[in-house]
């Protein structure tokens, strides 16, 4: 089955920075990799999502970027800020199979 | 965006209890949820696929008798954890793929259910 590794496990950033997250997959068969924020006691929240046919998505200050050869997925964070402190959590699937979550990334972004 | 409500946000319990939570798909039909279970600090694992109008599908160590599940509508699935213990205390969360906003792959996850057994 599929197996999804994530890193960094945390990372601290200064306001304003970037953040870089970086996860991998082992099913050349997956075909959608989403990313979700999760904030303290709440469920996760879809953030920005890639295909497979795609291999770079922007949506303001976040980005995926997406290499099917090497099977790794990354999420870009501009101009951090501290309401962009959360666990992050990337995930792969194919089609309506469930996802298969990494281990989620703790982000905070220092004032 | 896809909207997915769960009932309660929280619940404390006895053990030996049983206690059902509930996942509604708000603004579109969902033939097929999915219930995962978060322990602290902690990524999401499935737990089950819940499917309309059948049997769900467990993942492999979930027992099915004490995690009883049932999707009686195309916006209602139902999550009882039957004869609690303090074990089964945890964060246990749902989604729903939707084509709102995304495609049939999509996932919107409900706000959660902190379950503490006492």
């Amino acid at each position: 089955g599929e197996n999804v590794e994530q890193h960094p496990s945390t990372l601290s950033v200064q306001e304003g920075d970037s953040a870089v997250i970086k996860c991998t997959y082992s099913d050349s068969a997956s075909n959608y990799f989403p990313w979700y924020k999760q904030e303290l006691g709440k469920g996760p929240q879809l953030i920005i999502d890639i295909r497979s046919n795609v291999g770079e998505k922007k949506d303001q200050r976040i980005a995926v970027t997406l290499n099917k050869t090497a099977k790794h997925f990354s999420l870009h964070i501009t101009e951090t800020q501290p309401e962009d402190s959360a666990v992050y959590f990337c995930a792969a699937s194919s089609g309506n199979t469930p996802l298969v979550f990494g281990k989620g990334t703790r982000l905070s972004v220092i004032a | 965006g896809a909207v997915v409500s769960q009932h309660p946000s929280r619940v404390i319990c006895k053990s030996g209890t049983s206690v059902k939570i509930e996942c509604r798909s708000l603004d579109f039909q969902a033939t097929t949820m999915f219930w995962y279970r978060q322990f602290p600090k902690q990524s999401l694992m499935l737990m089950a696929t819940s499917n309309e109008g059948s049997k769900a599908t467990y993942e492999q160590g979930v027992e099915k008798d004490k995690f009883l599940i049932n999707h009686a509508s195309l916006t209602l699935s139902t999550l009882t954890v039957t004869s609690a213990h303090p074990e089964d205390s945890s964060f246990y969360i749902c989604s729903a793929p939707g084509l709102a906003g995304g495609g049939a792959d999509t996932q919107y996850f409900g706000p959660g259910t902190r379950l503490t057994v006492l």
